[in-house]
């Protein structure tokens, strides 16, 4: 079974500072997604990685993608209060018809 | 933009009844999935489905049917609802089928409470 991991699972960081999300999943896969999701609410699409050495950008958010270390990361560039949610990342199988998501970071941005 | 619509954004219902969550979505996608988001224990998949009538058994499939009888609609059936299937249930669609994918899309989300 395939294993997503996110660290750290709390984050707390002033406005204006930078910071790393983590993603490291178990198995073999070229596709790697980036959600957010603000409490009571679903899931927004953040990125969608579909290569190995993918980067995308969007504002002050930035993900990567190392398939061959079987790492993504999500870098936060100049936090502003807005940022503050749960960030997922998920995998799918290479087969396609599993879907898995990791155990989600929680963002606070303090002013 | 893609549209995942679920019919109901909260529910109660009894323990023992069949409860129908239906889903829609707009842009002809063929990947379809139903999964719930729990506290401490994160979001897990239910059911994907990749087409018309085919369907794959997420992590957690025990005490769940679904239906998709047609592209845009994926139904999750709890054929007797117990206490501990209540949740917020999440259904999302991508386009490019089996082996493809090109991003999921979710809906608002149901949640559903058994009493």
């Amino acid at each position: 079974e395939l294993k997503v991991e996110q660290n750290p699972l709390f984050l707390s960081m002033q406005e204006g500072k930078n910071y790393t999300i983590y993603c490291n999943y178990s198995t073999t896969s070229d596709r790697l997604y980036w959600y957010r999701q603000d409490p009571g609410k679903s899931l927004e699409s953040l990125f969608v990685l579909l290569s190995n050495g993918a980067v995308k950008q969007e504002g002050r958010l930035m993900a990567s993608l190392d398939t061959k270390a079987r790492l993504s990361t999500l870098h936060i560039t100049a936090a502003v209060h807005d940022l503050s949610a749960t960030y997922f990342c998920a995998v799918d199988s290479n087969t396609g018809n599993q879907f898995y998501f990791g155990t989600g970071t929680s963002l606070t941005v303090i002013p | 933009d893609v549209k995942v619509t679920q019919s109901s954004r909260y529910l109660v219902k009894r323990t023992g009844e069949k409860v129908f969550l239906e889903c829609v979505q707009d842009m002809d996608h063929e990947n379809m999935f139903w999964c719930r988001q729990d506290p401490g224990l994160g979001l897990r998949l239910i059911y994907f489905s990749y087409d018309v009538k085919m369907k794959e058994k997420g992590d957690i499939p025990e005490g769940y049917s679904v239906s998709r009888e047609k592209k845009e609609r994926f139904s999750l059936i709890l054929e007797s609802a117990s206490t501990n299937q209540t949740s917020m249930y999440l259904c999302a669609s991508s386009g490019g089928g089996l082996g493809v994918n090109y991003g999921y899309t979710f809906g608002s989300g149901t949640r559903l409470t058994v009493v």
